[in-house]
C-alpha cells in the first residue's frame, strides 16, 4: 500500500531557530517528491520539488534531502520566523499513475513562538 | 501566487440544502482536482477532470459530483447536505507538459479552500 509518513506530527520551536522536518514514504514507482506549506485556513504551496536523481534542494531557508534508496526526505528550516507557523506537508508523486497520482501526508504543524 | 479562486471561503447551512462550491482557474490548465481535507489529516481526492467534459472520481467517495463545461471552471455540487459532509474542500489544478508529464510530476496548484459546516 502506498503512503506516506509524516513526522513529527507537531513541533513548536522559538524564533530564529532551526528544524527538520521528517517524511516516509513507500510509494511505487516513484516519480517525485514535494514539500508544500499550507497557511491555516489557505491552501497548500510547493516549496520545493525532487527527483529520484536529486539529493538535495534548497528554496531561500528551506533545504530538502531525499535519499531514494530508504525512501526517506527531509526538510530543513533554518532561522525560523514567525511566518513560518504552518503545516508542512510531504507529497510523493506515483510514476505509474498516468493521472500523476499524488500521495499526501498528514503534515507536520509547525509553531514559531517569538 | 496561483490564480485559482475558490468560493464561498466559508459556508455554514442546515442539512437537506443543495450547495455548489465554485472553483475558477486563469492558468489555462487542463486538469483540476477537488481534494477533501479533515483537521490534522491528509488531503483525499474526491474528483479530478482531464479536460472539458471530462470527470472522475476520485480515491474517496464522496455524495458530490461535479462538472467541467469550461477548461476555467470546475464546480462541485452537494444535492442534500449533511453533517457527514462538514470538511475542508480543496481545489487544484495542472497543467500537461511533454517531460514532466513523463515524470508524473506537474505542480498542483491549490485554491484557498471552502470551509463548509453542516448543521
Amino acid at each position: 500500500k502506498n503512503q506516506v509518513e509524516q513526522s513529527p506530527q507537531s513541533l513548536i520551536i522559538l524564533e530564529g531557530k532551526n528544524c527538520t522536518l521528517q517524511c516516509n514514504y513507500t510509494v511505487s514507482p516513484f516519480s517525485n517528491l514535494r514539500w508544500y506549506k499550507q497557511d491555516t485556513g489557505r491552501g497548500p504551496v510547493s516549496l520545493t520539488i525532487m527527483t529520484f536523481s536529486e539529493n538535495t534542494k534548497s528554496n531561500g531557508r528551506y533545504t530538502a534531502t531525499l535519499d531514494a534508496d530508504t525512501k526517506q526526505s527531509s526538510l530543513h528550516i533554518t532561522a525560523s520566523q514567525l511566518s513560518d507557523s504552518a503545516s508542512y506537508i510531504c507529497v510523493v508523486t506515483d510514476r505509474g499513475s498516468t493521472l500523476g497520482r499524488l500521495y499526501f501526508g498528514r503534515g507536520t504543524q509547525l509553531t514559531v513562538w517569538p | 501566487e496561483a490564480d485559482i479562486y475558490q468560493t464561498p471561503r466559508y459556508l455554514v447551512i442546515g442539512t437537506g440544502k443543495k450547495i455548489t462550491l465554485e472553483c475558477s482557474q486563469t492558468m489555462g490548465h487542463d486538469k483540476m482536482y477537488w481534494y477533501q481535507q479533515d483537521p490534522g489529516m491528509e488531503l483525499h481526492l474526491i474528483h479530478y477532470s482531464y479536460g472539458v467534459n471530462s470527470t472522475e472520481k476520485g480515491d474517496l467517495s464522496s455524495e458530490s459530483t461535479v462538472s467541467r463545461i469550461r477548461t476555467e471552471h470546475f464546480p462541485l455540487t452537494l444535492e442534500s447536505a449533511r453533517p457527514s459532509h462538514t470538511s475542508q474542500y480543496l481545489c487544484a489544478s495542472s497543467e500537461i507538459r511533454g517531460g514532466a508529464e513523463r515524470e508524473g510530476g506537474n505542480e498542483q496548484f491549490f485554491g484557498p479552500g471552502t470551509r463548509l459546516t453542516v448543521l
